[in-house]
Protein backbone atom coordinates (compact mmCIF):
# COMPACT_ATOMS: atom_id res chain seq x y z
CA UNK A 1 0.00 0.00 0.00
CA UNK A 2 1.07 3.55 -0.53
CA UNK A 3 1.71 5.54 1.91
CA UNK A 4 2.55 9.92 1.98
CA UNK A 5 4.86 11.26 4.96
CA UNK A 6 4.84 15.48 5.28
CA UNK A 7 7.71 15.72 7.74
CA UNK A 8 6.77 19.42 8.78
CA UNK A 9 3.51 19.33 10.99
CA UNK A 10 3.63 23.16 11.79
CA UNK A 11 5.65 25.97 10.29
CA UNK A 12 5.58 29.56 11.15
CA UNK A 13 7.35 32.18 8.92
CA UNK A 14 7.45 35.75 8.11
CA UNK A 15 6.23 37.39 4.82
CA UNK A 16 8.75 37.39 2.47
CA UNK A 17 10.53 34.37 3.77
CA UNK A 18 11.34 31.58 1.68
CA UNK A 19 9.36 27.98 2.08
CA UNK A 20 9.75 24.04 1.62
CA UNK A 21 7.65 21.65 2.39
CA UNK A 22 8.95 18.19 2.63
CA UNK A 23 6.86 15.62 1.60
CA UNK A 24 7.88 11.41 0.66
CA UNK A 25 5.83 8.45 -0.44
CA UNK A 26 6.01 4.74 -0.71
CA UNK A 27 5.47 3.29 -3.55
CA UNK A 28 7.74 1.05 -6.06
CA UNK A 29 5.51 1.50 -9.19
CA UNK A 30 4.36 5.08 -11.48
CA UNK A 31 2.53 7.51 -9.08
CA UNK A 32 0.88 11.17 -9.66
CA UNK A 33 1.66 13.80 -7.15
CA UNK A 34 -0.48 16.39 -5.81
CA UNK A 35 -0.23 19.14 -3.57
CA UNK A 36 -3.76 20.92 -2.37
CA UNK A 37 -4.02 23.48 -0.10
CA UNK A 38 -6.80 24.17 2.69
CA UNK A 39 -7.67 27.67 3.59
CA UNK A 40 -9.58 28.02 6.82
CA UNK A 41 -13.21 26.88 6.20
CA UNK A 42 -12.75 26.68 2.82
CA UNK A 43 -12.39 23.46 0.64
CA UNK A 44 -9.45 21.60 -0.81
CA UNK A 45 -7.54 23.31 -3.52
CA UNK A 46 -5.34 22.06 -6.12
CA UNK A 47 -2.38 23.86 -6.29
CA UNK A 48 -0.43 21.54 -8.34
CA UNK A 49 0.27 18.68 -9.83
CA UNK A 50 2.90 16.09 -11.55
CA UNK A 51 2.40 13.23 -14.03
CA UNK A 52 4.90 12.77 -15.82
CA UNK A 53 7.91 14.59 -18.00
CA UNK A 54 9.60 17.75 -16.19
CA UNK A 55 10.10 16.74 -12.70
CA UNK A 56 9.53 20.99 -12.05
CA UNK A 57 6.10 21.93 -11.56
CA UNK A 58 5.20 25.41 -11.48
CA UNK A 59 1.57 25.67 -9.71
CA UNK A 60 -0.59 28.79 -8.88
CA UNK A 61 -0.31 31.46 -6.87
CA UNK A 62 3.78 31.45 -7.06
CA UNK A 63 4.02 27.75 -5.85
CA UNK A 64 6.50 25.09 -7.51
CA UNK A 65 7.10 21.03 -6.48
CA UNK A 66 9.66 19.43 -7.75
CA UNK A 67 9.67 15.25 -8.25
CA UNK A 68 13.17 13.61 -7.14
CA UNK A 69 12.55 9.63 -8.10
CA UNK A 70 15.44 8.39 -6.00
CA UNK A 71 14.41 10.16 -3.16
CA UNK A 72 10.44 9.23 -3.35
CA UNK A 73 9.98 13.15 -2.56
CA UNK A 74 7.98 15.59 -4.18
CA UNK A 75 8.80 18.80 -1.86
CA UNK A 76 6.54 21.63 -2.51
CA UNK A 77 8.40 25.72 -2.72
CA UNK A 78 7.57 29.06 -3.25
CA UNK A 79 10.53 31.79 -2.97
CA UNK A 80 8.68 34.38 -0.83
CA UNK A 81 5.43 33.90 1.15
CA UNK A 82 2.67 35.61 1.93
CA UNK A 83 0.40 36.28 5.12
CA UNK A 84 -2.61 35.15 2.52
CA UNK A 85 -0.47 31.64 2.10
CA UNK A 86 -1.45 30.77 5.48
CA UNK A 87 -3.52 28.03 5.27
CA UNK A 88 -3.13 23.88 5.67
CA UNK A 89 -1.21 22.38 3.08
CA UNK A 90 -1.66 18.62 1.85
CA UNK A 91 0.70 16.65 -0.21
CA UNK A 92 -1.25 13.46 -1.81
CA UNK A 93 -0.28 10.51 -4.26
CA UNK A 94 -2.48 7.91 -6.18
CA UNK A 95 -1.93 5.84 -9.16
CA UNK A 96 -3.68 5.32 -12.21
CA UNK A 97 -7.55 6.90 -11.53
CA UNK A 98 -7.60 5.68 -8.07
CA UNK A 99 -8.27 7.49 -4.72
CA UNK A 100 -5.64 9.83 -3.18
CA UNK A 101 -3.84 8.62 -0.51
CA UNK A 102 -2.78 12.32 1.71
CA UNK A 103 -0.37 13.25 3.62
CA UNK A 104 -1.02 14.25 7.49
CA UNK A 105 -0.73 17.77 6.01
CA UNK A 106 1.19 20.73 7.36
CA UNK A 107 -0.17 23.86 8.65
CA UNK A 108 1.74 27.12 7.48
CA UNK A 109 1.36 30.22 9.49
CA UNK A 110 2.46 33.29 7.98
CA UNK A 111 3.40 36.53 10.34
CA UNK A 112 2.52 39.83 8.67
CA UNK B 1 -13.72 24.62 -13.63
CA UNK B 2 -14.90 21.69 -13.17
CA UNK B 3 -17.30 22.13 -10.25
CA UNK B 4 -18.63 19.82 -7.06
CA UNK B 5 -20.93 20.86 -4.85
CA UNK B 6 -22.05 19.08 -1.30
CA UNK B 7 -24.86 19.19 0.40
CA UNK B 8 -25.87 20.56 3.19
CA UNK B 9 -22.29 22.72 4.32
CA UNK B 10 -23.52 21.65 7.85
CA UNK B 11 -25.64 19.73 9.59
CA UNK B 12 -26.44 19.19 13.15
CA UNK B 13 -28.65 15.83 14.22
CA UNK B 14 -29.64 14.39 17.39
CA UNK B 15 -27.67 10.89 18.10
CA UNK B 16 -29.73 7.81 16.62
CA UNK B 17 -30.51 9.91 13.98
CA UNK B 18 -29.91 9.37 9.91
CA UNK B 19 -28.27 11.84 8.12
CA UNK B 20 -27.31 12.34 4.28
CA UNK B 21 -25.11 14.05 2.82
CA UNK B 22 -24.92 14.18 -1.56
CA UNK B 23 -22.05 14.84 -4.18
CA UNK B 24 -22.91 16.05 -7.11
CA UNK B 25 -20.87 16.93 -9.74
CA UNK B 26 -22.42 19.94 -11.94
CA UNK B 27 -20.82 19.76 -15.17
CA UNK B 28 -19.02 16.63 -15.72
CA UNK B 29 -19.88 12.68 -15.52
CA UNK B 30 -17.68 11.24 -12.74
CA UNK B 31 -18.39 7.19 -12.68
CA UNK B 32 -16.47 6.85 -9.62
CA UNK B 33 -16.78 9.28 -6.42
CA UNK B 34 -14.58 8.92 -3.15
CA UNK B 35 -15.81 9.66 0.29
CA UNK B 36 -13.47 10.83 2.91
CA UNK B 37 -13.60 12.07 6.42
CA UNK B 38 -11.22 14.72 8.26
CA UNK B 39 -11.05 14.97 11.97
CA UNK B 40 -9.97 18.58 13.49
CA UNK B 41 -6.10 19.22 12.30
CA UNK B 42 -6.16 15.76 10.88
CA UNK B 43 -5.17 14.39 7.12
CA UNK B 44 -8.53 12.96 4.96
CA UNK B 45 -8.79 9.55 5.32
CA UNK B 46 -10.31 7.73 2.16
CA UNK B 47 -13.74 6.01 3.34
CA UNK B 48 -15.11 4.41 0.36
CA UNK B 49 -15.00 4.30 -3.16
CA UNK B 50 -18.36 4.49 -4.77
CA UNK B 51 -18.84 3.61 -8.39
CA UNK B 52 -21.98 4.30 -10.54
CA UNK B 53 -24.48 1.44 -10.66
CA UNK B 54 -22.15 -1.17 -8.58
CA UNK B 55 -21.65 -1.70 -4.48
CA UNK B 56 -19.13 0.85 -3.03
CA UNK B 57 -15.85 -0.88 -1.92
CA UNK B 58 -14.67 0.41 1.49
CA UNK B 59 -12.14 0.81 2.88
CA UNK B 60 -10.64 -1.43 6.53
CA UNK B 61 -12.57 -0.66 9.46
CA UNK B 62 -15.08 1.44 7.52
CA UNK B 63 -18.45 0.01 8.57
CA UNK B 64 -20.49 -0.41 5.67
CA UNK B 65 -23.71 -0.47 6.95
CA UNK B 66 -23.01 2.67 9.05
CA UNK B 67 -22.14 4.75 6.10
CA UNK B 68 -24.12 3.77 3.18
CA UNK B 69 -23.32 4.50 -0.21
CA UNK B 70 -25.49 4.73 -2.90
CA UNK B 71 -24.60 5.94 -6.53
CA UNK B 72 -26.88 5.78 -8.44
CA UNK B 73 -26.53 8.30 -11.24
CA UNK B 74 -23.31 9.56 -13.18
CA UNK B 75 -23.26 13.14 -10.96
CA UNK B 76 -24.95 11.61 -7.51
CA UNK B 77 -23.55 10.20 -4.80
CA UNK B 78 -25.00 10.18 -1.30
CA UNK B 79 -23.43 9.10 2.10
CA UNK B 80 -26.10 7.94 4.62
CA UNK B 81 -24.92 8.01 7.99
CA UNK B 82 -27.24 5.69 10.14
CA UNK B 83 -27.89 5.85 13.50
CA UNK B 84 -25.32 8.58 14.29
CA UNK B 85 -23.61 8.83 17.18
CA UNK B 86 -21.40 11.89 18.66
CA UNK B 87 -18.41 9.89 17.54
CA UNK B 88 -19.29 10.17 13.77
CA UNK B 89 -18.96 14.14 14.30
CA UNK B 90 -16.13 14.67 11.61
CA UNK B 91 -15.95 16.43 8.03
CA UNK B 92 -17.16 14.91 5.29
CA UNK B 93 -15.46 15.48 1.99
CA UNK B 94 -16.42 13.87 -1.46
CA UNK B 95 -14.12 14.20 -4.72
CA UNK B 96 -15.62 13.24 -8.29
CA UNK B 97 -13.43 11.39 -11.02
CA UNK B 98 -14.02 13.21 -13.92
CA UNK B 99 -14.89 10.46 -16.67
CA UNK B 100 -12.98 11.51 -19.51
CA UNK B 101 -9.91 12.98 -17.83
CA UNK B 102 -10.14 10.74 -14.23
CA UNK B 103 -9.25 14.15 -12.63
CA UNK B 104 -10.28 14.34 -9.40
CA UNK B 105 -12.43 17.36 -7.90
CA UNK B 106 -13.11 17.96 -4.67
CA UNK B 107 -16.45 19.46 -2.89
CA UNK B 108 -16.75 21.49 -0.14
CA UNK B 109 -17.18 19.57 2.68
CA UNK B 110 -19.85 19.30 4.97
CA UNK B 111 -19.41 19.12 8.95
CA UNK B 112 -21.64 16.69 10.74
CA UNK B 113 -22.05 17.17 14.48
CA UNK B 114 -24.16 15.03 16.36
CA UNK B 115 -25.14 15.72 19.67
Amino acid sequence: AQSVSQHNHHVILSEAASLELGCNYSYGGTVNLFWYVQYPGQHLQLLLKYFSGDPLVKGIKGFEAEFIKSKFSFNLRKPSVQWSDTAEYFCAVNTGRRALTFGSGTRLQVQP
Amino acid sequence: GAVVSQHPSWVICKSGTSVKIECRSLDFQATTMFWYRQFPKQSLMLMATSNEGSKATYEQGVEKDKFLINHASLTLSTLTVTSAHPEDSSFYICSASREDTGELFFGEGSRLTVL
